[in-house]
């Protein structure tokens, strides 16, 4: 049973453009998390937020921001997005403790022209 | 750093065969890694299919098994006998006991498709 929302699920947009992606929870986990699936199938953390403060950040682009209203919702907004920003990017939720099971949203797949 | 390898990025087997999906680990931050296998079935999203957290122990969960062998740094998925609905992408992740979950490590996930 989904507990992690997502939208949109698709979205194509040119390059330059910016995009914001949406995602709620509804466990009342403490932690959510954003990562990026790329053509070559990984998964790797782009984001995690803990009670709205940030406590990991790759190296990710300057052009990604998370943005958080509460704990059960985490955006992300991509300012200028470029060929490479083109993946699936999947929302997370958790308890935050530690190795405590992640609870993934459905992803949303981005392609830039 | 951390990895996790998946050899085989598509796997197809026939119902009620055998099925086994290959991982191994390497680490060199964490002292005692957690692994784990994701699933994703069609039309959902990635959920947790078995957890182990301590060296030379066995997970288990809808007929499927892995073994925690920190000998030979592997956590392979197996299954006596596979079922159409088995049918997924199975990912294998590594993870610390001390770490939060944004250092947990995917590995690049090994599709399932079982023959009828």
């Amino acid at each position: 049973e989904t507990a992690v929302f997502q939208t949109p699920n698709y979205h194509v947009t040119q390059v330059g453009n910016e995009v914001s992606f949406n995602c709620k929870q509804t466990l009342g986990h403490d932690t959510m998390y954003w990562y990026k699936q790329d053509s070559k199938k990984l998964l790797k953390i782009m984001f995690s937020y803990n009670n709205k403060q940030l406590i990991v950040n790759e190296t990710v682009p300057r052009r990604f921001s998370p943005q958080s209203s509460d704990k059960a919702h985490l955006n992300l907004r991509i300012k200028s997005v470029e060929p490479e920003d083109s993946a699936v990017y999947l929302c997370a939720s958790s308890t935050g403790r530690s190795n405590e099971r992640l609870f993934f949203g459905h992803g949303t797949k981005l392609s830039v022209l | 750093g951390d990895s996790v390898t998946q050899t085989e990025g598509q796997v197809t087997v026939s119902e009620s065969k055998s099925l086994i999906i290959n991982c191994t680990y390497s680490t060199t931050s964490i002292a005692y890694p957690n692994l784990f296998w994701y699933v994703r079935y069609p039309g959902e999203g990635l959920q947790l299919l078995l957890k182990v957290i301590t060296a030379g122990q066995k997970g288990s969960s809808r007929g499927f098994e892995a073994t925690y062998n920190k000998e030979t740094t592997s956590f392979h998925l197996q299954k006596a006998s596979v079922q159409e609905s088995d049918s997924a992408v199975y990912y294998c992740a590594l993870g610390g006991a001390n770490y939060g979950n944004e250092k947990i490590t995917f590995g690049a996930g090994t599709k399932l498709t079982i023959k009828p």
